[in-house]
């Protein structure tokens, strides 16, 4: 994986939560960050994608920021349900292809 | 709503070849290009493919190209990835999904688990 991301994250029900997303120029840099969650034994699901714009359906506890080469999700109002493993993507214009992040599984505690 | 359904599971030994499909229905099948995800047992999501289908183009990461094929059926709606030379580093689960925007992936597959084993 091109985008690194820390291994896990943590917070009590109702705390909010933020995970990173670190990249380069040539991905994060120049290039919009996506973010996915994936339930244990699912497919992964697009939560926010371009600047900070969410699929229908996906509540507004989920939001995205971005920084030059880094990025977070930050999710609020934690939820039992919201306990899940979490990736970034973008694209990287070197590989000519888009990259995904190591992976962030996120516990509520 | 757009959905995309994928074919069975697939037990293959080593240097074989593997085909898979993915059938998209609920939306214009030209207007979106679709991409294969694979995720090894524990491992994070890499891109493996992409085809974009009325106009035939594709693209390959560096680590797969030269052994993976996609294709495009446009009469049945269904994308089809091959992977040659398999071995077990091929071992995952592949998913299909629809590019909403670069990397930006909206609708996905259930899967498709191909085990490489002798």
């Amino acid at each position: 994986s091109v985008l690194a991301q820390p291994p896990s994250a943590s917070a009590a029900p109702g705390q909010t939560v933020t995970i990173s997303c670190s990249g380069v120029t040539s991905n994060i840099g120049y290039n919009d960050v996506n973010w996915y969650q994936q339930l244990p034994g699912q497919a992964p699901k697009l939560l926010v994608y371009g600047r900070n714009q969410r699929p229908s359906g996906v509540p507004g506890r989920f939001s995205a920021s971005k920084s030059g080469t880094s990025a977070s999700l930050a999710i609020s109002g934690l939820q039992s349900d919201d306990e899940a493993d979490y990736y970034c993507s973008s694209w990287d214009d070197t590989l000519n292809g888009p990259v995904f992040g190591t992976g962030t599984k996120v516990s509520v505690l | 709503q757009a959905q995309l359904v994928q074919s069975g599971p697939e037990v293959k030994k080593p240097g074989a070849s593997v085909k898979m499909s993915c059938r998209a229905s609920g939306y214009t099948f030209g207007s979106f290009g679709v991409s294969w995800v694979r995720q090894a047992p524990g491992e994070g999501l890499e891109w493996v493919a992409w085809i974009s289908p009325y106009e035939d183009n594709r693209n390959y990461p560096q680590t797969t190209q030269g052994r993976v094929i996609v294709t495009a059926d446009t009469s049945t709606n269904t994308v089809y990835l091959e992977v040659g030379s398999l071995t077990s580093d091929d071992t995952a689960v592949y998913y299909c999904a629809r590019e909403r925007a670069a990397s930006a992936y909206d609708v996905w597959g259930q899967g498709t688990l191909v085990t490489v084993s002798s």
